[in-house]
């Protein structure tokens, strides 16, 4: 069935940096824009970036712009996301999910399959 | 502080129709489709609604989603003690070269 697993989480350090990976199975991973989204404990979801189907065009929110690289692997189907310099409020789950692109238009997109999250803590 | 504006809760009995406001603005759902994702505590989203109205397989009718000008509505009929669940809107928002806004979430308690 379609599957999304996350993986990569840790404990981590201030200053330091992750890569954390998405695993895709059961569909035709790059027929698909993928996107990350983050919960940090106790809050709402926050978008943070979305690569399309060829990996050629990404998208960022401001709040990381300039600290994720976002990128993916077609021939593995797996996506991935690097974060640097992390600090205290990089705490969270993040999601992977897959995106429904209508009718090539990232504006009419919805997030129609989540993977179920890796944990991100960010401590001294 | 959230793009997209949701109350933080929501509540009602079972069998009650219960409505989410989510208000936004002409960059974002005054131009773009909305989508709802519902979240039960300590497992990750789902889609519930796309495209403003529309419902993926396997989600009951009682759901419905509806848009108008700048404001969005997710309606739940014949409430279900499992629909409790944290609701949040989302949309593509035009402005900064363009980017996905979530609601802060609306926490709907079935008493």
């Amino acid at each position: 069935q379609v599957q999304l697993v996350e993986s990569g989480g840790d404990l981590v350090k201030p200053g330091e940096s992750l890569r954390l990976s998405c695993a895709a199975s059961g569909f035709t991973f790059s027929d698909y824009y993928m996107t990350w989204v983050r919960q940090a404990p106790g809050q709402g979801l926050e978008w943070m970036s979305y690569i399309s189907d060829d990996g050629r065009t990404t998208y960022f929110a401001d709040s990381v712009k300039g600290r994720v690289t976002v990128s993916r692997d077609n021939t593995a189907n797996s996506l991935f996301l690097q974060i640097s310099s992390l600090g205290a409020e990089d705490t969270a789950i993040y999601y992977c999910a897959r995106v429904a692109v209508v009718n090539g238009l990232v504006s009419y997109s919805y997030m129609d399959v989540w993977g179920t999250g890796t944990a991100v803590t960010v401590s001294s | 502080q959230s793009v997209l504006t949701q109350p933080p809760s929501a509540s009602g009995t079972p069998g009650q129709r219960v409505a989410i406001s989510c208000s936004g603005s002409s960059s974002n759902i005054g131009i773009n489709v909305v989508n709802w994702y519902q979240q039960v505590p300590g497992t990750a989203p789902r889609l519930l609604i796309y495209k403003n109205n529309q419902r993926p397989s396997g989600v009951p009718d009682r759901f419905s989603g509806s848009k108008s000008g700048t404001s969005a509505s997710l309606a739940i009929s014949g409430l279900q003690s499992e629909d409790e669940a944290v609701y949040y809107c989302a949309t593509w928002d035009a402005s900064l070269n363009g980017h996905v806004v979530f609601g802060g979430g609306t926490k709907l308690t079935v008493l």
